[in-house]
């Protein structure tokens, strides 16, 4: 099945340590997206990704760092500067050869720090 | 890309038609109307979109005004598994640099049986 997937769905960090959120997708899309949703809120673009080996920051990036070294796979790394990381993280991503920008989302990961 | 204006909840009796309004005076002419919604604890999820003309897909119905100022979600028929928050998004149709979408708040569902 075509789909977008990320892992884990609960993830546990200390305070000072660095964690890598997984995103993969196999729709063959160009662009992937990182979104933060705190609670209540709405979401917020942290990083994307319209190519491989490129990527842009988005309105809330500091404290977070990604790479795009294959198409299928957009991973995202918590830092520890990054000074209030618990939050829901979200995944996206869409072809670029469309004005309509339909994006696709991952099931989420919940980060909570200890 | 133009911002749009929601209330924040609304409820819903089961198996009535819901009417999700949506303003956005400040839309462009190239602006598309997309509509997600996130179900709890879950990602986002397309509903549908739209330019000038009204939609229909399995989901919903999009009804967009005349002048292109307000949109109207419809789901004809609410069931519990509609509750969920409904994000009404505009998107450049012309700018695809980065191609993001931005959500605001949205509008929180609430759906009783």
């Amino acid at each position: 099945d075509g789909g977008i997937t990320q892992s884990p769905k609960y993830l546990f960090r200390k305070e000072g340590q660095n964690v890598t959120l997984s995103c993969e997708q196999n729709l063959n899309h160009d662009a992937m997206y990182w979104y933060r949703q705190d609670p209540g809120q709405g979401l917020r673009l942290i990083y994307y990704s319209q190519i491989v080996n490129d990527f842009q920051k988005g309105d809330i990036a500091e404290g977070y760092s990604v790479s795009r070294e294959k198409k299928e796979s957009f991973p995202l790394t918590v830092t520890s500067a990054q000074k209030n990381p618990t939050a829901f993280y979200l995944c996206a991503s869409k072809w670029t050869e469309t004005s309509t920008d339909t994006q696709y989302f991952g099931p989420g990961t919940r980060l909570t720090v200890l | 890309d133009a911002k749009t204006t929601q209330p924040n909840s609304m409820e819903s009796n089961e198996e009535e038609p819901v009417h999700l309004p949506c303003n956005h005076s400040t839309i462009s002419g190239t602006d598309y109307i997309h509509w997600y919604r996130q179900l709890p604890s879950q990602g986002p999820e397309y509903v549908i979109h739209g330019l000038t003309s009204n939609v229909n897909n399995r989901m919903a119905s999009l009804a967009i005004a005349e002048d292109r100022k307000s949109s109207t979600l419809i789901l004809h028929r609410a069931t519990l598994r509609d509750a969920a928050v409904y994000y009404c998004i505009l998107r450049d149709g012309l700018n695809n640099a980065g191609n993001m979408l931005t959500f605001g708040g949205g509008t929180r569902l609430m759906v009783k049986p």
